[in-house]
């Protein structure tokens, strides 16, 4: 059974950068397509980008292109998601989830981290 | 981007009434909807994925149909413990995009 646990939540000022991490158990990160979801505190569920096994890279939402990086460390079987020069419009919930293996055609959410609030105030 | 509509935008409804949500897309995107529930608090949770798949251990009242434009979430004998959001996600092209949700509440 596939666990992912989040880091703690963050509080940030305007302009600063965060760091969000979603640690993987039950599976080892080199088995999973590992994608970042967000949710501003009320509202609805935001696609920020992930991993896309067939073509062997990350793919961003247009939405944050230049702002956002997707890592993983295979060795602790870790991933992260920075996302930077950080807006009071990104206080919202942030969200790791597991996708599919092969093409992103059809891709679905199936585990997903506990959530790390990110408030951005100044 | 695909925007995807969800109707209504909240119900209410009593324990083993039949609920029926209805999500949309803005242009045709064969069968690839997956549909969450969101409990308060909670992360999202996998119900039905390319249109009408259950997903391993979601009850079997959850039911999903649909193709093209048009799908439908339907929850046959509401309980208790439905009480959530519910979610539709395209997959058919980037960014994949969410409709809105559905709030049930109980009567």
């Amino acid at each position: 059974q596939v666990q992912l646990v989040q880091s703690g939540a963050e509080v940030k000022k305007p302009g600063a950068s965060v760091m969000v991490s979603c640690k993987v158990s039950g599976h080892t990160l080199t088995q999973l397509s590992i994608h970042w979801v967000r949710q501003v505190p009320g509202r609805g569920l935001e696609w920020m980008g992930g991993y896309a096994p067939e073509d062997k890279e990350t793919i961003y939402a247009q939405n944050f292109q230049g702002r956002v990086t997707m890592t993983e460390d295979t060795s602790t079987d870790t991933a992260y998601m920075e996302l930077r020069r950080l807006r009071s419009e990104d206080t919202a919930i942030y969200f790791c989830t597991t996708g599919s293996q092969g093409s992103l055609l059809g891709t679905n959410f199936d585990y997903w981290g506990q959530g790390t609030l990110v408030t951005v105030s100044s | 981007d695909i925007q995807m509509t969800q109707s209504p935008s909240s119900l209410s409804a009593s324990v083993g009434d039949r609920v029926t949500i209805t999500c949309r897309a803005s242009l045709s995107i064969g069968t690839y909807v997956n549909w969450y529930q969101q409990i308060s608090g909670k992360a999202p949770k996998l119900l039905i994925y390319v249109a009408s798949n259950l997903e391993s251990g979601v009850p079997s009242r959850f039911s999903g149909s649909g193709s093209g434009t048009d799908f439908t979430l339907t929850i046959g004998g509401l309980q208790l413990e439905d009480l959530a959001t519910y979610y539709c996600q395209q997959s058919y092209s980037l960014p994949f995009t969410f409709g809105p949700g559905t709030t049930v509440d109980i009567k």
